[in-house]
Formats: structure tokens, sequence, C-alpha cells
């Protein structure tokens, strides 16, 4: 069953750095999102993207924060000066169009650690 | 704006016994809601969603939901639990994202599910 991979599982960084988080959406999917969830809290909506733009995004979406689908696989989610409050699992997703009924599939996450 | 709240942050149940998960919503409009369901590593699966028509929706791994728009629930109930169940589960309300016709999800905090033999 096709399924949407993330890497790295895992990132360590320090305060102020740059980071990319990668995700490989479901091939024939045409939208994207990213969600992310501090420790303890809710899993909050970021962003979702279709046709190369940003469609929506929340407060949480600073400029700090861009998206990009680089080629036809990837969808990448830079944070560009990390903060000890990014620190959080950030989930990535995506559904095969864009209808209400239509299901999101989530990776298993990336859990980045801002020291 | 649309909320989810989980009341149960964690619940011990022993196998073989019955499970409700409770969910209530707030949303200003028709709500579209979801059930997933994380396994440690895993990402979020969806376990069953309701938009329209019958309020007793029936999902994968022997799972359902009752939407009561009078009590702004959604609650999850499993007749039977086995040990497999042990997981996080989210209740989460879609609100549209105009002009472009998908949604965004709104999570509540979680339920986090034990078994016991």
């Amino acid at each position: 069953e096709p399924e949407v991979t993330q890497t790295p599982s895992h990132q360590v960084t320090q305060m102020g750095q740059e980071v990319i988080l990668r995700c490989v959406p479901i091939s024939n999917h045409l939208y994207f999102y990213w969600y992310r969830q501090i420790l303890g809290q809710k899993v909050e909506f970021l962003v979702s993207f279709y046709n190369n733009e940003i469609s929506e995004k929340s407060e949480i979406f600073d400029d700090q924060f861009s998206v990009e689908r680089p080629d036809g696989s990837n969808f990448t989610l830079k944070i560009r000066s990390t903060k000890l409050e990014d620190s959080a699992m950030y989930f990535c997703a995506s559904s095969e169009s864009g209808g209400r009924q239509e299901t999101q599939y989530f990776g298993p996450g990336t859990r980045l650690l801002v020291l | 704006a649309q909320s989810v709240t989980q009341p149960d942050i964690h619940i011990t149940v022993s196998e073989g016994a019955s499970l409700e998960l409770r969910c209530n919503y707030s949303y200003g409009a028709t709500p579209y809601l979801f059930w997933y369901v994380q396994s440690p590593g895993q990402g979020l699966q969806l376990l069953l969603k309701y938009f329209s028509g019958d309020t007793l929706v029936q999902g994968i791994k022997g799972f359902e939901a009752e939407f009561k728009r009078s009590q702004s629930s959604f609650n999850l109930r499993k007749p039977s639990v086995h040990w497999s169940d042990a997981a996080e589960y989210f209740c989460a309300v879609g609100a549209l994202i105009s002009n472009f016709g998908n949604e965004k999800l709104t999570f509540g905090t979680g339920t986090r599910l034990t078994i016991i033999p």
C-alpha cells in the first residue's frame, strides 16, 4: 500500500540553525500538508500546498517557515532560523484531490529537537 | 473557529472489554469528523470519517463512531478490544479551505489507550 514517507525520523539542531524536513507524498496525490505536535499538545495545522502554491497557512507559519516542492516527488518544510519552541513532531500529509471527503494520509513524522 | 476536545488523556481497559473514547467538537457548519490512530513510530492512520447520512459510521479494525449533533459529539467505540489496539487515538474536525476545496484538520489532544491482559 502506498504511504507517505518522511526523513529524517529524528533531527537535533542548535537554535538559530536552518533545518529542512523532507517528505515524499503518495505519488498521485496533489494536495500536501504539514502539521506539527509539540510534546503533550494538540496536532496543529501549519500549511497546505496545491499546484505549487500555499493554499492556506496558520498563524504559526510565519516568515521563518517555507515550503517547496523542488521536484516531482519531494515536499519540504524549511525552518530558516530555529527557535527552542520549534521543537516538535512534524507530520507531512497528502491527499489525492481536493474534495472534502478526501482522506489525508500522514507520514510517520520527524521529531525535531532544538537546543 | 473550530475545536475538538478529547476529555480522556489516558484510558486503560482489559483485553476483550468494550471501549468508548469521547470526542466533542465545535464547528459552525456541517462538521466533517475523523478518527485517526497512531501506533508508536507510525504515522496517523485514518480509522473512520463522517460527512453526512447515517450517523453511525463503521471503520477499520472493528471500530465504529456515532455522530450526535445535539451533543456535538463523535465518540469512538469498539465492542471488544485487542492488545494490538493499544495506541494514541485522535479525533479531528475538518474545516474547508475556501477556493481550493480541501480541508485543514483540527485535532484533539488525543487519548492514549492501554490494554491490560
